[in-house]
């Protein structure tokens, strides 16, 4: 079975400043797909970044940029020029390509924006 | 186009009761999933549907707990004779197909307290 560990339960960073949130998995599988996911304390869940496993350049979205290291099976989001609507639970999540939908989340890091 | 709707937000239920979750995909989308999360945990997969088709349940517990998806009205998550480790935040989410590239789209989550 796959899992997700987020080692950093909680992180802050201030306004403007960089920060950079890990997350391990660990599978078998050659084909699978991996996302960062935003729960603000609406506890509505809102997709980051994805990646492919079989593309070596690492996604980016705006200020969201990940850092994919598939031989260490690491999988870090990187936030740049933090704003305090950064402010929320960020979770790490894998699909397999096998099952395409199943998302398996980790616990989660509760990142917090400093003015 | 309105979001995922999850409806009651909250929900209190006594030992042994029943629960009923209701979730209203996104216009279009055909194909539903629940997840549950409990407390300082990620969320969990329990449950894909299609209009009228369970097509995992694998993350269903065996017992109390049942899902459908009608052909008319709304993704129905069901559980009996609830006992107080059900209390957790239960997400509903859609995509138009299923798939990597087809983004599951989150509602805002029921959350159940059972005392």
């Amino acid at each position: 079975a796959q899992t997700v560990t987020q080692s950093q339960p909680e992180m802050s960073v201030q306004e403007a400043e960089t920060v950079t949130l890990s997350c391990t998995y660990d599978t078998s599988e050659n084909n699978y797909y991996l996302f960062w996911y935003k729960q603000p304390p609406s506890r509505q869940m809102i997709l980051v970044i994805r990646q492919e496993a079989y593309k070596q350049q690492n996604a980016t979205e705006n200020r969201f940029s990940v850092n994919f290291q598939k031989a260490a099976k690491s999988f870090s989001l990187k936030i740049s020029d933090s704003q305090l609507g950064d402010t929320a639970m960020y979770f790490c999540a894998f699909c397999s390509g096998g099952s395409n939908y199943k998302l398996t989340f980790g616990k989660g890091t509760l990142l917090t924006v400093n003015p | 186009n309105a979001g995922v709707m999850q409806n009651p937000r909250h929900l209190v239920r006594r030992r042994g009761q029943e629960a009923r979750l209701r979730c209203s995909p996104m216009k279009g989308h055909s194909h539903v999933y629940w997840y549950r999360q409990l407390p300082e945990e990620g969320l969990k997969f329990m449950v894909y549907l299609q209009k009228e088709n369970i097509i995992d349940e694998s993350g269903m517990p065996k017992e109390r707990f049942s899902a459908e998806f009608p052909k008319e009205g709304p993704s129905i998550l069901r559980i009996q004779q609830v006992v107080r480790g059900d209390s957790a935040a239960y997400f509903c989410a859609s995509s138009p197909k299923t798939g990597f590239y087809n983004e599951q789209f989150f509602g805002p989550g029921t959350r159940l307290t059972v005392l």
